[in-house]
């Protein structure tokens, strides 16, 4: 158990459509991560916060945004889905400073 | 850029044989790190190791070891005596350090390892 907690395990949504995925860090990590793993692209960097701050954007789209709260956890909002959008998850968290990212166990998101 | 390739797609080994993963990273930076991941079939990524760009010397921890070469940009993963619960893809990954404010991981594409009875 990586102490990471994403929820909800599965989602299954239409096209149009908007989804929050939500990600608890492990206790004491401040910075949070969201990865997108499909077939086609494998794993990619959507975005990472650090603090409650965005410190980088990756291959996120525009139809899809992220925050991180005072409490730390972290939501990744996906709208207008599209069939593309339909891949696994995941929330990864770290102490910071080039410690190894922990992931949660992802969200698998099929969208019909 | 940084890039990461995984020429292995799938490997396919008898319980107790020894395997190997070929990891080639590409990066510009002189500090960076690189990084192991097991994807089991049950989906989740689990840590396996981190090594940073100035320490070359190989790591063993029970059956896994490591490999890092800086003159090939080479970060192999040795299994030794491999057993079915190994069966898992394996992803190697590089983050080129804290500069940017962010260790955000390039992956390669994995490698499907299967381990037959």
């Amino acid at each position: 158990d990586s102490g990471v907690t994403q929820t909800p395990k599965h989602l299954i949504t239409a096209t149009g459509q908007r989804v929050t995925l939500r990600c608890s860090p492990r206790s004491g990590d401040l910075s949070v991560y969201w990865y997108q793993q499909s077939l086609d692209q494998g794993l990619q960097f959507l975005i990472h916060y650090y603090n409650g701050e965005e410190r980088a954007k990756g291959n996120i789209l525009e139809r899809f945004s992220a925050q991180q709260f005072p409490d730390l956890h972290s939501e990744l909002n996906l709208s207008s889905l599209e069939l593309g959008d339909s891949a696994l998850y995941f929330c990864a968290s770290s102490l910071g400073d080039n410690s190894p990212l922990h992931f949660g166990n992802g969200t698998r998101l099929t969208v019909t | 850029a940084q890039k990461v390739t995984q020429a292995q797609t799938e490997i396919s080994v008898v319980e107790k044989e020894d395997v190997t993963l070929d990891c080639v990273y590409e990066t510009r930076d002189t500090t960076y790190y690189l990084f192991w991941y097991k994807q089991p079939p049950s989906g989740e990524l689990v840590f396996l190791i981190r090594r940073n760009s100035f320490d070359e010397q190989n790591e063993i921890s029970g059956r896994y070891s490591w490999n890092f070469q800086k003159s090939t940009s080479s970060f192999n993963f040795t299994i030794t005596a491999s057993q079915v619960v190994d069966s898992a893809v394996y992803f190697c990954a590089l983050s080129e350090g804290w500069w940017g404010g962010s260790e955000k991981l390039v992956f390669g594409k994995g490698t499907k390892l299967t381990v037959n009875p």
